[in-house]
């Protein structure tokens, strides 16, 4: 149980274009998703927390217009950055939050990694 | 301000041997503690959590939380080359929102 999905894996796109990312989760349902980034051989890095059906809430030096998140229902989250640039390439990850697995629990999906060139 | 810290490594260990990884962290009102596992190129991956005060055991993972002198542990016996990975610690103080900590680097030689 509580597994996580990502779609698409990998993704490869021109500067100045969309790359949408879809988190699922695929047996539970999430009332809350997470969208983290993380560059290589460094830390995760929170962007932004998903409700669903309410706005996200972002950390502070994230662009909410540049890293649009939707949270449409309790199983999809999906990360849209818009007007990609190559300083955007990184690993992007979500997480799902599962309370029945504890208070805090959060299982990641195996996350994508943005290539823009 | 929240923070979790952890000692980058690499901590080598032979294989068989018994890893111990540490963890402390500034949040006196922290409920929530995990560890997570997240091998190179690859994601998270949630190995333990624990809540209370005092060991909970899972195979040849323990962890260990104490609560007053803030710090919370993992140790692997039996340490496998496949063991070798970062290992994130990470807390929850009541809100949904994990902190995690940069990780420490776990390197089981054969």
């Amino acid at each position: 149980g509580a597994v996580v999905s990502q779609h698409p894996s990998r993704v490869i796109c021109k500067s100045g274009t969309s790359v949408k990312i879809e988190c699922r989760s695929l047996d539970f349902q999430a009332t809350t998703m997470f969208w983290y980034r993380q560059f290589p051989k460094q830390s995760l890095m929170l962007m932004a927390t998903s409700n669903e059906g309410s706005k996200a809430t972002y950390e502070q030096g994230v662009e909410k217009d540049k890293f649009l998140i939707n949270h449409a229902s309790l199983t999809l989250s999906t990360l849209t950055v818009t007007s990609a640039h190559p300083e955007d390439s990184s690993f992007y990850i979500c997480s799902a939050s599962l309370q029945a697995g504890g208070p805090g629990t959060q299982y990641f999906g195996p996350g994508t990694r943005l290539l823009v060139l | 301000q929240k923070e979790v810290e952890q000692n980058s490594g690499p901590l080598s260990v032979p294989e068989g041997a018994i890893a111990s990884l540490n963890c402390t962290y500034s949040d006196r009102v922290s409920q929530s503690f995990f560890w997570y596992r997240q091998y190179s190129g690859k994601s998270p991956e949630l190995i333990m959590s624990i809540y209370s005060n005092g060991d909970k055991e899972d195979g040849r993972f323990t962890a260990q939380l104490n609560k007053a002198s803030q710090y919370v542990s993992l140790l692997i016996r039996d340490s496998q080359p496949s063991d070798s990975a970062t290992y994130l610690c990470a807390m929850n103080s009541g809100y949904s929102t994990l902190t995690f900590g940069k990780g420490t680097m776990l390197l089981v030689s054969p």
